[in-house]
């Protein structure tokens, strides 16, 4: 079954930068991946889409601040120099033959 | 401007109906395929159904046979027709336009609209 898990929170000083990780379940670490921002009381915002190898497509007018990055079954949002807009849930999603699968989000605190 | 705009959310009683429409605009709707997603408050997203550029539609357990999509490309519209409505089906929906070349990732998300299923 596909499914994706990711930390429920995490954090990082302003100016600082945070790697997000999101793991694919096993069996599907080939699978590309979307980023998706979700800033408080707002709709999600496309980020980017990451294959396997790392290789990943941005939305337009994404900063350079925010990449992508993969290793094996892990797809990582890596966010530079944070600033206080940062401060959001970040969602994977991915898909297959089946249903589209979300992860469970991580809620980023900008300290 | 590329963009989707939800409407037709509203407060429905248990059991009820609603038809949710998504307006695009920007870009040559009818290659893509679209999506429904929602979220209820406080949880995560959940992808609710899709629709194929030749009218092919998806749906997850949950919601099959409940909810139909569609599409009117002369009107670059999206629809959501959701019946036997549940307590459990309040949440945001989401319009969402996937990814080229059939990759279902969504490049373009809509603002939502907010269902309300109670008594």
């Amino acid at each position: 079954q596909l499914v994706l898990t990711q930390s429920p929170s995490a954090s990082a000083s302003l100016g600082a930068s945070v790697k997000l990780t999101c793991t694919l379940s096993s069996g599907h670490s080939s699978y590309a991946i979307a980023w998706h921002q979700q800033q408080p009381e707002k709709g999600p915002r496309y980020l980017m889409k990451l294959n396997s190898d790392g290789s990943h497509s941005k939305g337009d007018g994404i900063p350079d601040r925010f990449s992508g990055s993969s290793s094996g079954a892990e797809r990582y949002l890596t966010i530079s120099s944070l600033q206080s807009e940062d401060e959001a849930d970040y969602y994977c999603q991915t898909w297959g033959t089946g249903p589209v699968v979300f992860g469970g989000g991580t809620k980023l605190t900008v300290l | 401007e590329v963009q989707l705009v939800e409407s037709g959310g509203g407060l429905v009683q248990p059991g009820g109906s609603l038809r949710l429409s998504c307006a695009a605009s920007g870009f040559t709707f009818s290659s893509y395929d679209m999506h429904w997603v929602r979220q209820a408050t406080g949880k995560g997203l959940e992808w609710v159904s899709a629709i194929g550029t030749a009218g092919d539609t998806y749906y997850p357990g949950s919601v099959k046979g409940r909810f139909t999509i569609s599409r009117e490309n002369a009107k670059n519209s999206l629809y959501l027709q959701m019946n036997s409505l549940r307590a459990g089906d309040t949440a945001v929906y989401y319009c969402a336009r996937a990814g080229p070349w059939g990759d279902w990732y969504f490049d373009l998300w809509g603002r939502g609209t907010l269902v309300t299923v109670s008594s």
